[in-house]
């Protein structure tokens, strides 16, 4: 079966860290550069975060730059967002996402893992 | 990147046409031929339904139709169903990898 599953999500204090992971499974991981968007409570979406293939490439929305850290281990079809410096707005479902090669959509979306920062 | 405009909201009777814009700039809608759209029901995820502007992913009904022109998008659904209720998201490629979405906009099927 195709699918992402995203886990790692909880209750953080702000200014703690947090590891997402995305399993991929039913396709081939290493053919797909990978993203990740987010969705708070009640709000629209937002572009977080995209790798390439080889994790050569890397691209940060302006929000999370230098605070969050995108990277994948194709032997274990895995992509992972680490999440440093965390604020009360980046509150929301993280969901991973497939970009087909050399095209700029999303394909295929997980379930979601949620985020809350609080103290 | 500032996000895509999109109404609110959108609504029409079973078997009529809905129109839902998306608005950005020459940078992003207006710059690509990359603009996609996403369906999602409440507490799910998105699925994706047009891409590069006007293309269906196999599975999508031809109900649901994209066009864009200069630098606004639209999404139009043909032969509203009830099933067709949901937030509508649009998206556009922005260069150097980076995406900006539309707020969403809450279809309601009357």
């Amino acid at each position: 079966q195709v699918q992402l599953v995203e886990s790692g999500g909880g209750l953080v204090k702000p200014g703690g860290s947090l590891r997402l992971s995305c399993a991929a499974s039913g396709f081939t991981f290493s053919d797909y550069y990978m993203s990740w968007i987010r969705q708070a409570p009640g709000k629209g979406l937002e572009w977080v975060s995209y790798l390439t293939r080889s994790a050569t490439y890397t691209s940060y929305a302006d929000s999370v730059k230098g605070r969050f850290t995108i990277f994948r281990d194709n032997a274990k079809n895995s992509l992972f967002l680490q999440m440093n410096s965390l604020r009360a707005e980046d509150t929301a479902v993280y969901y991973c996402a497939r970009v087909p090669l050399s095209d700029w959509f999303f394909d295929l979306w997980g379930r979601g893992t949620l985020v809350t920062v609080s103290s | 990147q500032s996000a895509l405009t999109q109404p609110p909201s959108a609504s029409g009777s079973p078997g009529q046409s809905v129109t839902i814009s998306c608005t950005g700039t020459s940078s992003d809608v207006g710059a690509y031929n990359y603009v996609s759209w996403y369906q999602q029901y409440s507490g799910k995820a998105p699925n994706l339904i047009i891409y590069e502007v006007t293309k269906r992913p196999s599975g999508v009904p031809d109900r649901f139709s994209g066009s864009k022109s200069g630098n606004t998008a639209s999404l139009t659904v043909s032969g509203l169903q009830a099933e067709d209720e949901g937030d509508f998201y649009c998206t556009s490629y922005a260069g150097s990898n980076n995406w900006v979405f539309g707020g969403g906009t809450k279809l309601t099927v009357l």
